[in-house]
């Protein structure tokens, strides 16, 4: 049973525009959410979080936002850079829990 | 600055070998976790140590084991390595989830391949 699901494999998308890459989740205990950013042959790096108290939550050019009821979160990147062609994974948790839930990746390519 | 490292970037490994996959992680976190990354099923708990000599199954914990006898190391092994294991392999350690907060930090991988 797949809890956490990116349902779009890829993504391409024109350099300086928006891009946006969704996640949706089914276990009502998830409180707490990351994005992660992974270049080939190197491990996932940690991007930005939100707690489900929140819904919103900004760090530069990266937003995640949250919708609580239809249990789903969007990660938007403005202006998308060729440096931010990746494969970019979101992740759950509960509370206290220590394990993280992945989705499947969306790989993100950006266009000159 | 976190630092996980992981033993080999690479590793070719012939069907029925003993392979082991070492981690290491410089920031005293208690929490150190092993994945598998696989095209289209994303990043898959293999097993997870929240403690020295303690261990928990993850998902896909089958033809698997672990070791856990120093708080900064963590290793997996593939007692008698399969074709099917052929993967990507990830380590990560995190501090306890506190609040919600539970950032975990990753090495940068080991591609084994057994042929």
């Amino acid at each position: 049973d797949q809890q956490v699901k990116q349902n779009s494999p890829s993504l391409s998308v024109q350099e300086g525009r928006i891009s946006i890459l969704n996640c949706d989740y089914t276990n009502s205990m998830f409180d707490y959410f990351l994005w992660y950013k992974k270049y080939p042959a190197e491990g996932p790096t940690f991007l930005i979080s939100i707690s489900s108290i929140k819904d919103k939550n900004e760090d530069g050019r990266f937003t995640v936002f949250l919708n609580k009821s239809a249990k789903h979160l969007s990660l938007h990147i403005v202006p998308s850079q060729p440096g931010d062609s990746a494969v970019y994974f979101c992740a759950a948790s509960a509370q206290g829990a220590q394990k993280l839930v992945f989705g499947q990746g969306t790989r993100l390519t950006i266009n000159p | 600055d976190v630092k996980v490292t992981q033993s080999s970037r690479y590793l070719v490994k012939r069907t029925g070998e003993k392979v082991f996959l070492e981690c290491v992680q410089d920031m005293d976190h208690e929490n150190m976790f092993w994945y598998r990354q696989d095209p289209g099923l994303g990043l898959r708990l293999i097993y997870f140590s929240y403690d020295v000599k303690m261990k928990e199954k993850g998902d896909i914990p089958e033809g698997y084991s672990v070791s856990r006898e120093k708080k900064e190391r963590f290793s997996l092994i593939l007692e008698s390595a399969s074709t099917n294991q052929t993967s990507m392999y990830l380590c990560a350690s995190s501090f306890p989830a506190s609040g919600g907060a539970n950032e975990q930090y990753f090495g940068p991988g080991t591609r084994l391949t057994v042929t």
